[in-house]
């Protein structure tokens, strides 16, 4: 198997701009989450979504960010308009079901916002 | 809710050295424990786990035991290597529910020759 797939891995765009991450899942997995980490506020939970019915965003930091899942296999995470305090590494993390309860996380992109 | 506090970073130890780092946890009911590391540039990728008291979970010569009575998971090693050199975080999942599982802040390992 592949792994959770991510792309892009790393972004440099201007602020005010729009930034889309996208993520591939596990084959299989019925979780989906998405992370950010940074320095200063370690690895947060943004929003995960099971069976592409999302189910917690509570740790969207604001309006600018969604996130959209609209089937098995894709997922995106939009931040517009992007802030240099975007900056950050997101991570994407799936799990098979209920019972196992482990994540398989993505590589990641990092991105900067300037 | 739920949390989990591991100890401050970073710590940094001589290669064969033995290593610990605590791991405490607050929740209710009997979560699953794990533990995670991230090696520069990469994801987290799971370590070891247990699911239930007195557990011991092991891989690649990491061990940790699920201690109910003083909620704590504990990670340990007896001879550390410099390829251990990475973050290791301590996390653990509600027994019910969905998949969400609630991290540590993370411990920086660095492991020098």
């Amino acid at each position: 198997d592949a792994g959770v797939i991510q792309s892009p891995r790393h972004e440099v765009t201007e602020m005010g701009q729009e930034v889309t991450l996208r993520c591939k899942p596990i084959s299989g997995h019925d979780y989906l989450f998405w992370y950010r980490q940074t320095m200063m506020r370690g690895l947060e939970l943004l929003i995960y979504f099971n069976n592409n019915v999302p189910i917690d965003d509570s740790g969207m930091p604001e309006d600018r960010f969604s996130a959209k899942m609209p089937n098995a296999s894709f997922s995106t995470l939009k931040i517009q308009p992007s802030e240099p305090r975007d900056s950050a590494v997101y991570f994407c993390a799936s799990s098979p079901d209920r019972g196992s309860k482990t994540q398989y996380f993505g590589p990641g992109t990092r991105l900067l916002v300037l | 809710g739920d949390s989990v506090t591991q100890m401050e970073g970073p710590v940094t130890l001589s290669e064969e050295a033995f290593l610990t780092i605590n791991c405490t946890y607050t929740a209710t009911g009997y979560p699953s424990l794990f533990w995670y590391v991230q090696y520069p540039g990469e994801g987290l990728q799971l370590l070891l786990k247990a699911t239930k008291a007195d557990d011991k979970g092991s891989n690649k010569g990491f061990e940790a035991t699920y201690r109910k009575e003083t909620t704590s998971f504990h990670l340990e090693k007896g001879s550390v290597q410099v390829s251990d050199s990475a973050v290791y975080f301590c996390a653990l999942s509600d027994p019910g529910g969905y998949q969400k599982v609630t991290f540590g802040t993370g411990t920086k390992l660095q492991v020098i020759p």
